[in-house]
């Protein structure tokens, strides 16, 4: 298996920046998912990360060191709408895109 | 294609009945996942298909549970003699294992609620 560890709650504030954080566990490793779940809906894809570094896509970022087992989403310019769960999934060598996923970070943006 | 869906979108059952449930990929993608996801968790992995072939089966999916993709296209997950345990939102992804970003897109999900 493959523990995903994240922080169950954030709080921030419109127009901030908040970074939500993701360890795994390293063995099998095989790339690092971020997605977007806001209540009652399905989770949408956000970031994708299998090399060591930062991705940027827009307002939203993904970083991941391969050797700490860790990485970060970052989102700028907060706005009320990003108010969502953001779940951290990691997918294994030979797992054929099977992911397995934290319990996810619930973040309340407030005015 | 307007995406992944899923019917029904919710469905009550009394313990002990059978239920079925239908998902639809995205047509270019030959993988198909099923996920249960309960409140305030992350989903969680039930069984992954490559074309019609059942690859993969987590340890949550115990014998009551079963799920086909007969022609490589839809899949259908049965669930028999449901228990209240049973309860929870259902997931459908999909995704291809062609070249390029290899992100799975989910269905809106089937809400079950065992009564």
């Amino acid at each position: 298996g493959q523990n995903i560890d994240q922080p169950t709650e954030m709080t921030a504030t419109e127009g901030a920046i908040v970074q939500i954080n993701c360890t795994y566990q390293t063995s099998g490793f095989n790339g690092l998912f971020w997605y977007q779940q806001h209540a009652g809906e399905a989770p949408t894809f956000l970031s994708y990360n299998v090399l060591d570094g930062l991705e940027e896509k827009g307002r939203f970022s993904s970083f991941l060191s391969r050797s700490k087992g860790y990485s970060y989403l970052l989102l700028k310019e907060l706005q009320m709408k990003d108010s969502a769960s953001y779940l951290c999934a990691g997918r294994l060598t030979g797992g054929g895109n099977k992911l397995t996923f934290g319990t996810g970070t619930q973040l309340k943006v407030e005015l | 294609d307007t995406g992944v869906s899923q019917d029904p979108r919710h469905k009550i059952t009394k313990r002990g009945q059978n239920v079925t449930f239908r998902c639809d990929p995205i047509s270019e993608h030959n993988r198909l996942y099923w996920y249960r996801q309960t409140l305030g968790q992350g989903p969680e992995f039930l069984t992954y298909f490559q074309n019609e072939a059942q690859l993969e089966k987590s340890r949550l999916l115990s014998d009551r549970f079963s799920a086909e993709r007969p022609k490589g296209s839809f899949s259908t997950l049965e669930i028999q003699r449901t228990e209240q345990g049973d309860s929870a939102m259902y997931l459908c992804a999909s995704s291809t294992n062609q070249q390029g970003p290899p992100e799975a897109f989910f269905g809106q999900g089937t809400r079950l609620t065992v009564v």
